[in-house]
């Protein structure tokens, strides 16, 4: 069974520029959450999908930062502009619901540097 | 004040050794506490996780709990360089809702 899969796996672009990452969950995985590694610092919540419903956004830094859960299925966030201080690792994680305690599954990450 | 304080280290240790790693924190809302592990250019990946305080026990890891202290604690016997990776203790204040809090992560390096 495949894992969760992010795409691209590094991103170098400049300040101002747009940058769209991509989650593929686990299949049926309804829950899915994006975090973040901003270096020298703890992984961080963003926020979290049931489905193709946002359920709880609070750990959005400000709104440069979109994220959509098409279908309920694969996910994106996309930062515009991206500002030097968005650099780092992004993390996707899936979980299926229902159980007493849900098991993250998470991707590779995605390591965005903005020059 | 960070919620959840954890020892960056690196902390390098012989093949063999008993390895100790703990987290402290400060929310007394967390009810969950979670081991993660994390290779190089990899994902965290849940090694265990305990409910409450109490201990738990899987092959060479024992994970503690003490709430009272708000103190967490992850050994590891019979140390492998295989078990070479960054440690991360995680909490949350529910099992099925995942919105987690990291510590910053230990870095382990077992020497054969």
């Amino acid at each position: 069974e495949a894992g969760v899969t992010q795409f691209p796996s590094h991103s170098v672009i400049e300040k101002g520029q747009t940058v769209t990452l991509r989650c593929d969950p686990i299949s049926g995985h309804d829950n899915l959450y994006w975090y973040r590694r901003v270096m020298g610092k703890e992984i961080k919540f963003l926020l979290h999908f049931v489905k193709e419903s946002k359920q709880d956004e609070s750990g959005m830094p400000n709104n440069r930062f979109l994220a959509e859960r098409t279908g309920g299925t694969y996910s994106t966030l996309k930062v515009q502009p991206a500002e030097l201080e968005d650099s780092g690792v992004y993390f996707c994680a899936s979980s299926l619901p229902g159980a007493t305690f849900e098991k993250l599954f998470f991707g590779s990450g995605t390591q965005l540097s903005v020059l | 004040q960070k919620e959840v304080e954890q020892d960056p280290g690196p902390l390098s240790v012989p093949e063999g050794a008993i390895v100790s790693l703990n987290c402290t924190y400060s929310n007394s809302a967390f009810q969950y506490f979670m081991w993660y592990r994390q290779y190089s250019r990899k994902g965290p990946e849940l090694l265990m996780y305990t409910y409450s305080s109490g201990n738990k026990e899987d092959g060479r890891f024992t994970a503690q709990v003490d709430k009272s202290s708000k103190y967490i604690s992850l050994f590891i016997r019979d140390s492998q360089p295989s078990d070479s990776a960054t440690y991360l203790c995680a909490m949350s204040a529910s099992g099925g809702y995942q919105k987690v809090t990291f510590g910053t992560g230990t870095k382990l390096q077992v020497i054969p």
